[in-house]
Order: C-alpha cells, then structure tokens, then sequence
C-alpha cells in the first residue's frame, strides 16, 4: 500500500464549479497535511495545510481532515481555468515531524 | 529574496559518469529535502536533513548521497549515473518541523542520463 494516494485524474470541471480532489494516507500517526499546487514545469507551491479534524477554509480553497479514515481532500469552489494544475497531497510519515511524503498528483482541468 | 537556489538548471550526463546538484538556501532554515520527479509522477523523497550534521534516508535513497556541512547548503551527489536516474530534481527548505512544516522549492534541476 502506498504511504499517500491520490488518483491520478485528470478530473474535468466546467469553469465555475466545484473542483473535489481526494487524498488516502496509511500512517496512523500523521499529524501535518499539506496541498501543494504545480503548474506545468514549476515547482510545488503550497495551497493549504491542515493539521485538525475538520474543515480549514481559505478563499475560494477548503482543505477536509478526516483522521478516522485516513482521509484529507481539497475542495475549489467556483472553479477558474488558472486553477487547472497538478494537485499534490503531502503527509507527514513514521512518527517524523519533518519527514514528508508526497502523493502522485490529480490532475485538475478546469474547461471553459 | 533568493529563497531556495538550485544549480544547475539542466545538465545531461553520460552513464556512469558524476555529479553534485548544489542546493542552498538563505532563509536560515533548518530543515533541507531532496526530492525527484519523474514525468507525469508526484514528488519521491531522496534524502532530507534536520540541521548541519544530520542527514536521513527517504523513500529512494539508493543511488545518491548527500551532506549537509552548513544550514545553507545541501548538496546531492551521483556516483554513477544510470539512466533510470533521469528525472527533475527539487530541493526544499523548511523553517521547522510539524505543524507548520511548509516547504518552499528550488526551481528544479532537469537531469537526463544516456
């Protein structure tokens, strides 16, 4: 089992809607959650982190904790074609604050 | 505001031969990591570092050494290049474990061995 999975997509929105990206851990001790964003080409930019069960929301960006299941997703709400990107989920592993690890990517095209 | 600085951007090598991929960062971090990313794949952890001394195993070490003689610097260093090693590679800084651990990225060195 992979330590963080994430389909891979890509995953199709029209231009305002709402865009869902899910994520799955293994670890049962992490405790740090991260949405890292990658254009084409660049680097990973962070988009939000999370750290408590529940909903963190930021703009237009609502990042979903659920520690019972091993779960952490993304929401984007009134999708833009500059949000189509890589989504990156990144967990913190075995018991390391420090250590991380990434998960595949989702591939998100946001269509006019 | 240089942040995290890789060099060089893209170098092709030929099997077997060597080289560093130099990383530093000037926002006196503790907090260093090694990551590759192959087309179309997320990020593998190679090596990371909590401080000047102290260097840890990731998910795909083998192949690859680093050192870690100042907070600065994090140097990534091929022995023997293969071409299953072919791939970008990212260096990040963090300010502190945890939490709040938020990397920031180098622009990535684009590697291609043959």
């Amino acid at each position: 089992q992979k330590e963080v999975e994430q389909n891979s997509g890509p995953l199709s929105v029209p231009e305002g809607a709402i865009a869902s990206l899910n994520c799955t851990y293994s670890d049962r001790v992490s405790q740090s959650f991260f949405w890292y964003r990658q254009y084409s080409g660049k680097s990973p930019e962070l988009i939000m982190s999370i750290y408590s069960n529940g909903d963190k929301e930021d703009g237009r960006f609502t990042a979903q904790l659920n520690k019972a299941s091993q779960y952490v997703s993304l929401l984007i709400r009134d999708s833009q074609p500059s949000d189509s990107a890589t989504y990156l989920c990144a967990v913190n592993v075995q018991s390391s604050a420090s250590k991380i690890i990434f998960g595949s990517g989702t591939r998100l095209s946001i269509r006019p | 505001n240089a942040g995290v600085t890789q060099t060089p951007k893209f170098r092709i090598l030929k099997i077997g031969q060597s080289m560093t991929l130099q990383c530093t960062q000037d926002m006196n971090h503790n907090y260093m990591y090694w990551y590759r990313q192959d087309p179309g794949m997320g990020l593998k952890l190679i090596y990371y570092s909590v401080g000047a001394g102290i260097t840890d195993k990731g998910e795909v070490p083998n192949g690859y050494n680093v050192s870690r003689s100042t907070t600065e610097d994090f140097p990534l260093r091929l022995e023997l290049a293969a071409p299953s090693q072919t791939s970008v590679y990212f260096c990040a800084s963090s300010p502190t474990p945890g939490p709040k651990n938020i990397q920031y990225f180098g622009a990535g060195t684009r590697l291609s061995v043959l």
